[in-house]
This record gives C-alpha cells, structure tokens and sequence, in this order.
C-alpha cells in the first residue's frame, strides 16, 4: 500500500499567517491526491482534488500543488474557521490511503 | 443535494459481525461513482475500507479483507459493510462516502462500539 506522510505533525499559526502542510507518498501518485478539513465531531470536508483543483464552495485561500511524490497545501491567511485537522488522501491505486493528519492549532 | 446517512446498531460484541447499511438520497447509486467506507477510531486518523461500483465490482483494503464485506442494493439505493470477527480495535466512526478522485460526499457517520 502507498504510504502518505503528513508534515508537521501539528501546528500553530496565528490568524491571518500564510501556511503550508506537506503530504509525501511512499511512492509516485501523479496529481491523484486530495485534501481535507475535518471539525471536532464532523465528517471531512473535501477542499482540493487531483492534486490541485479547488472543489466548489471552497474559499480560493486554500490551494495545493504537487505531483509525482510531493504535495502541499497552502492556506493564504488564516481565519478562525480553518483551524482543524488536514488530511490528504491518494487515489493512485488501492487501498485509498490517508496521511496521518496535521492538526492545526490557534498561536 | 446527494446525502447519505448510515444506520445499524451501535454497539457489537466481540467476535460478532458489524453490519452498517448506507441509504443515499439526491443520487442514483446506478448512474455511476463508487461508493465506499471510511472509519476514524476515536481520536485517530481515517483509514479506507473499501468502496464499490454499482455493478457489484469492489475493492477492500488489504489489512481487512478477510474480514471485510461491501454490498449494493441499487433497487433501494443502498449500500452495506458487514465486518466480521470484530474485536475492540474495530471500535470507530464509521462513514459512508461517494468517492472517485475524491469523497465529496460523505454521511454523518455512525460510532459502532465493540465491547461484551
């Protein structure tokens, strides 16, 4: 199975900071790679798809970027409401794998 | 507006089946996507199931397979996970999900507890 590393681990920013969470597969994905944002009691919420692309509904602060093994997301600046957990998934090959999540935290 | 909503009982002995129906509303399980499991063990990360197509075609994840059970009903729109031998680290938030090149749609999810 691909194994998806998530960078950091957990984070604190401050509100209106720029910031970055890398996700490295255990091997090449293309752009097959997705973006998530889950809420303490909420099911995630899709933010990026095919390594890139912005899902509908989601504010044009959050992108990604990446192929092959690396891949970021990027949150221009930070409102309250983007602190959660992140997490990105591959849909490369089977089992559809997660990185372990990096939570994002209020400085 | 797709929605999905997982239903079944929320707590499972040990050694027993867990069985979780997902009924989606808003879309027809037969005009395509597949659809999948995800569950997320209290306090933990998300880990993949399985997912499948309409046709019946399914794909488990590797480390549950032998375990690991996904049906469609299309006639009720439905889909079902029946996981079998549980033990106390099946005890989790389960979520039906549509996915393909991502899960844009996704149940509330349901916490299934195995304990005697």
């Amino acid at each position: 199975a691909i194994q998806l590393t998530q960078s950091p681990s957990s984070l604190s920013a401050s509100v209106g900071d720029r910031v970055t969470i890398t996700c490295r597969a255990s091997q090449g994905i293309s752009s097959a790679l997705a973006w998530y944002q889950q809420k303490p009691g909420k099911a995630p919420k899709v933010l990026i798809y095919d390594a890139s692309s912005l899902e509908r509904g989601v504010p044009s602060r959050f992108s990604g970027s990446g192929s092959g093994t690396d891949f970021t997301l990027t949150i221009s600046s930070l409102q309250p409401e983007d602190f959660a957990t992140y997490y990105c998934q591959q849909f490369n090959s089977y089992p559809y794998t997660f990185g372990q999540g990096t939570k994002l935290e209020i400085k | 507006q797709v929605q999905l909503q997982e239903s079944g009982p929320g707590l499972v002995k040990p050694s027993e089946t867990l069985s979780l129906t997902c009924s989606v509303s808003g879309y027809s399980i037969s005009s395509g996507y597949y659809w999948g499991w995800i569950r997320q063990p209290p306090g933990k990360g998300l880990e993949w199931i399985g997912s499948i197509y309409h046709s019946g075609s399914t794909y488990y994840n590797p480390s549950l397979k032998s375990r690991v059970t996904i049906s469609v009903d299309t006639s009720k729109n439905q889909f079902s996970l029946k996981l079998s031998s549980v033990t106390a680290a099946d005890t989790a938030v389960y979520y039906c999900a549509r996915d393909q090149n991502r899960v844009d749609y996704w149940g509330q999810g349901t916490l299934v507890t195995v304990s005697s």
